[in-house]
């Protein structure tokens, strides 16, 4: 079947300490992107990258840094700049990019830092 | 720059209730329009979208058409059932960048 993973679903971290969250998609696609949502909020973009080895800064990506070394994957680390990482992680996943491309988003990761 | 405005929730409905979940947009260009449904503790699904005005896109019962006029996409769905709990997303996207999500709101269905 294809579609995007992430794992894992629940993550726990003291603070100070950094995280990455793991993204894999099978589905060919070129373009991967990072939401965050926060309780009562839509989601609001981290990262994004459309090919291989290029990614850009989304509207929140203090505090967050990517890597796109392999068309299906994308993993998000989350350093301990980020003053407010607890929050809900969603990846996905797009054939490309424009506005006749649809999103597939992954089942997302929780994180809680403590 | 683009923003999504969706009504606040939670709208709680009786079962066979009909809905509505209205949503207007700002955008430059001319966007493509979604509606997103998350059940709880899990992703995002699209559940329909347009991608030019008077577009109607329908998936499940649920309808929303693109109204370039009002600058509207708002949610239908004639009779909803206790399985449509969840919370719903309007988005755009100008192709420029990635979506722009609204807020959410959140359905609750009572049977």
């Amino acid at each position: 079947d294809g579609g995007i993973t992430q794992s894992p679903k629940y993550l726990f971290r003291k603070e100070g300490q950094n995280v990455t969250l793991s993204c894999e998609q099978n589905l060919n696609h070129d373009a991967m992107y990072w939401y965050r949502q926060d309780p009562g909020q839509g989601l609001r973009l981290i990262y994004y990258s459309q090919i291989v080895n290029d990614f850009q800064k989304g509207d929140i990506a203090e505090g967050y840094s990517v890597s796109r070394e392999k068309k299906e994957s994308f993993p998000l680390t989350v350093t301990s700049a980020q003053k407010n990482p607890t929050a809900f992680y969603l990846c996905a996943s797009s054939s490309g990019q424009g506005r006749q491309y649809e999103q597939y988003f992954g089942p997302g990761t929780r994180l809680t830092v403590t | 720059g683009n923003s999504v405005t969706q009504m606040e929730g939670p709208v709680t409905l009786s079962e066979e209730a009909f809905l509505t979940i209205n949503c207007t947009y700002t955008a430059t260009g001319y966007p493509s329009l979604f509606w997103y449904v998350q059940y709880p503790g899990e992703g995002l699904q699209l559940l329909l979208k347009a991608t030019k005005a008077d577009d109607k896109g329908s998936n499940k019962g649920f309808e929303a058409t693109y109204r370039k006029e009002t600058t509207s996409f708002h949610l239908e769905k004639g009779s909803v059932q206790v399985s449509d709990s969840a919370v719903y997303f309007c988005a755009l996207d100008t192709g420029r960048r990635a979506l722009t999500f609204g807020s959410g709101t959140r359905l609750q269905v009572q049977p």
